[in-house]
């Protein structure tokens, strides 16, 4: 079993919806990130979270430690959401090593 | 945007040869990384490094080596590519707050 597992895996929504991403883990943690990559493109932080939520524009992400899970949420969709999110979880050891979630590809249509 | 740079961007080569990619920072940040990208998988650790000539093995380190000799590049070697290690590869870096930030990837081809 993965350590961190995402979903869904595919995501298509139409534009406006409101959409979730779910992410759960099962080690200990001192963050969880959330992480983004359009088609061909390089991977960008979007959120950098260890206890409550986070809000930046349109994109609110949630953690609860207790429960081992969090989400990202995106209200009013657009097609230029459409990318991979990745979930990854900061190790509580040394290192600062971050282990990631498979993704999730959203593809939203206007 | 984080100062990182990886280079080349894109390479092929042919099973055998010695590959060096190239991590640039020019934050002075103490940690850097390397990932591998493949479809199914995700993005994996390879080798990370938490200061100059400190490094240390990641999840999919066999058949790879790095070097840190100067905090603002880290080097990943593969010493004698195999088609197994096609793949994409990013580099990162993180801060003091523990954000990371990554590179725009490598796109490695092994024939």
């Amino acid at each position: 079993k993965n350590e961190v597992e995402q979903s869904p895996q595919n995501l298509t929504a139409q534009e406006g919806e409101f959409i979730t991403i779910n992410c759960s883990y099962s080690v200990g943690i001192s963050a969880l990130h959330w992480l983004q990559q359009h088609p061909g493109g390089g991977i960008v932080s979007l959120f950098m979270l260890s206890s409550g939520k986070k809000k930046h524009g349109r994109l609110i992400a949630t953690i609860n430690i207790q429960e081992k899970h969090s989400s990202l949420h995106i209200t009013a969709s657009h097609p230029r959401d459409s990318a991979v999110y990745i979930c990854a979880v900061r190790s509580s050891g040394y290192g600062n090593k971050l282990v990631f979630g498979a993704g999730t590809i959203l593809r939203v249509k206007s | 945007d984080a100062g990182i740079t990886q280079s080349p961007r894109h390479k092929v080569t042919e099973t055998g040869t010695p590959v060096t990619l190239r991590c640039h920072q020019t934050e002075n940040h103490r940690y850097m990384y390397w990932y591998r990208q493949d479809p199914g998988h995700g993005l994996r650790l390879i080798h990370y490094s938490y200061g100059v000539k400190d490094t240390d093995k990641g999840e999919v380190s066999d058949g790879y080596s790095v070097s840190r000799s100067k905090t603002e590049d880290f080097l990943l070697t593969l010493e004698s590519a195999t088609s197994s290690q096609t793949s994409v590869y990013f580099c990162a870096i993180s801060d003091p707050k523990n954000e990371q930030f990554f590179g725009p990837g490598t796109r490695l081809t092994v024939l």
